[in-house]
């Protein structure tokens, strides 16, 4: 069974552009869940989505945002790029909403 | 979610085991205790979860004191291919809107040849 895929895995982008991720679950799993990793702030979680509604969200800025796909598939989006979102972004698929996580390679994101 | 309490950094040696703990001395009955572990620039890989009794699976063990203010997980036979940052987390296993992993620090596990 193919694992969870992100793509782009690479990005760089300018301050004040805006991005959009992608996220492919493993077949089957219907929660998706966004997590942004940095060195200072480690891993923290950005929002889930479950059957294409957003349950659940991180103490993050309006500028990030999600959707979920009828196909699970998700997206992530961030407005107004800033310095400080370069950071490994982190899509983890579950069957259930309390299953295990099975984490994507993530896209390492770079803002200049 | 109750907080974890890991070891920052530990060494083991290959082909022994490697015993990592984690003090969750604030877990309510209805968590449950779940490890990952994140080799460096990878995403997190999910190894065990457990409630209150001690499980295992085929890459570790998971062993839960009695009173669950603690876990032990194990990977009896570490490889150099171990070498991780291991997260120890304790997730609501039921109700609210809480259904996130909240990563600490995690501890550094250095296998050694």
């Amino acid at each position: 069974k193919a694992g969870v895929t992100q793509t782009p895995r690479y990005l760089i982008k300018t301050r004040g552009q805006q991005v959009t991720l992608s996220c492919s679950p493993i077949s089957g799993h219907r929660s998706v869940s966004w997590y942004q990793q940095t060195p200072g702030q480690g891993l923290q979680f950005l929002f889930e989505y479950f059957s294409e509604t957003q349950r659940n969200k991180g103490n993050f800025p309006g500028r990030f945002s999600g959707r979920q796909f009828s196909n699970s598939r998700s997206e992530m989006n961030v407005s107004t790029l800033e310095l400080g979102d370069s950071a490994l972004y982190l899509c983890a698929s579950s069957l259930t909403r309390l299953g295990e996580q099975y984490f994507g390679p993530g896209t390492r994101l770079t803002v200049t | 979610d109750a907080k974890t309490t890991q070891p920052t950094s530990m060494d083991c040696a290959e082909g022994r085991a490697a015993n990592l703990p984690c003090n969750h001395s604030t877990i309510s009955g209805n968590e449950y205790v779940y490890w990952y572990r994140q080799i460096h620039s990878q995403g997190p890989q999910y190894i065990i979860h457990g409630l209150k009794n001690n499980e295992t699976n085929e890459m570790a063990s998971l062993i839960i004191t009695e009173d669950r203010k603690s876990s032990t997980l194990i990977l009896p036979h570490a490889t150099l291919r171990d070498t991780a940052v291991y997260y120890c987390i304790v997730r609501v296993d039921s109700g609210g809107s809480n259904y996130k992993l909240t990563f600490g620090k995690g501890t550094l596990l250095t296998v050694n040849p």
